[in-house]
């Protein structure tokens, strides 16, 4: 059981550029999402997704792009890339169940735009 | 967005030492997460409190949720090296997105 996997684990960018960040998870969960992190702002959601077919955006969506062809995978596609989008991205999934929505991480992608 | 504020920010502390991190907020949360997160790598779940005045121990460490569901605390007795890292709060409200905390980073010197 792998979990929730990410590639690549560092890019770096140029301005204007166009990339997509990979995420695969291999728990069965129908919840995932994609978070950036910066210093001093702790996590912050970018979209997620309650299942396959079905996408939503969370607080700072602006300049990204998801889609949620399969319960695996949950691909952010980054537009034309800015200096503002330098940040650590992270994927997480969880499970339906419940009322908690526990997140299950991946190791997060590094990314910086010059 | 239900705002979740953590304190302290940051804690140095000796190896051996009691410490106790806050996270409150305005908003009542139907459950609440904390997370450790170590250098590189993704946070993990510690624990999720669901009801009200609900405690949970993890060996040294216990967990605690406020009567009105709004605030909870960490506390680590007796803090190791190995406690070293970002602790963060996460707070469910009524849908899937989970409102987080900036973090306390705790730094535990031997």
């Amino acid at each position: 059981n792998a979990g929730v996997t990410q590639t690549p684990k560092f890019q770096v960018l140029k301005t204007g550029q166009s990339m997509t960040l990979q995420c695969a998870q291999d728990m069965n969960h129908e919840y995932m999402s994609w978070y950036r992190q910066d210093p001093g702002m702790g996590l912050r959601l970018i979209h997620y997704s309650v299942g396959a077919g079905i996408t939503d955006q969370g607080e700072v969506p602006n300049g990204y792009n998801v889609s949620r062809s399969t319960t695996e995978d949950f691909p952010l596609r980054l537009l034309s890339a800015a200096p503002s989008q330098t940040s650590v991205y992270f994927c997480a999934s969880s499970y339906s169940g419940g009322v908690s929505y526990e997140q299950y991480f991946g190791p997060g992608t590094r990314l910086t735009v010059t | 967005t239900q705002l979740l504020e953590q304190s302290p920010q940051f804690l140095s502390i000796q190896e051996g030492e009691n410490l106790t991190v806050y996270c409150n907020s305005s908003s009542v949360f139907s459950s609440l997460q904390w997370y450790r997160q170590e250098p590189g790598e993704g946070p993990v779940l510690l624990v999720t409190v669901v009801t009200g005045g609900e405690v949970k121990k993890l060996k040294r460490l216990t967990f605690q949720f406020g009567d009105a569901r709004k605030d909870s605390s960490l506390h680590i007795t007796a803090a190791q090296p190995g406690d070293t890292g970002l602790y963060l709060c996460a707070g469910a409200g009524s849908g899937y997105a989970l409102n987080f905390g900036k973090g306390t980073s705790l730094l535990v010197t031997p």
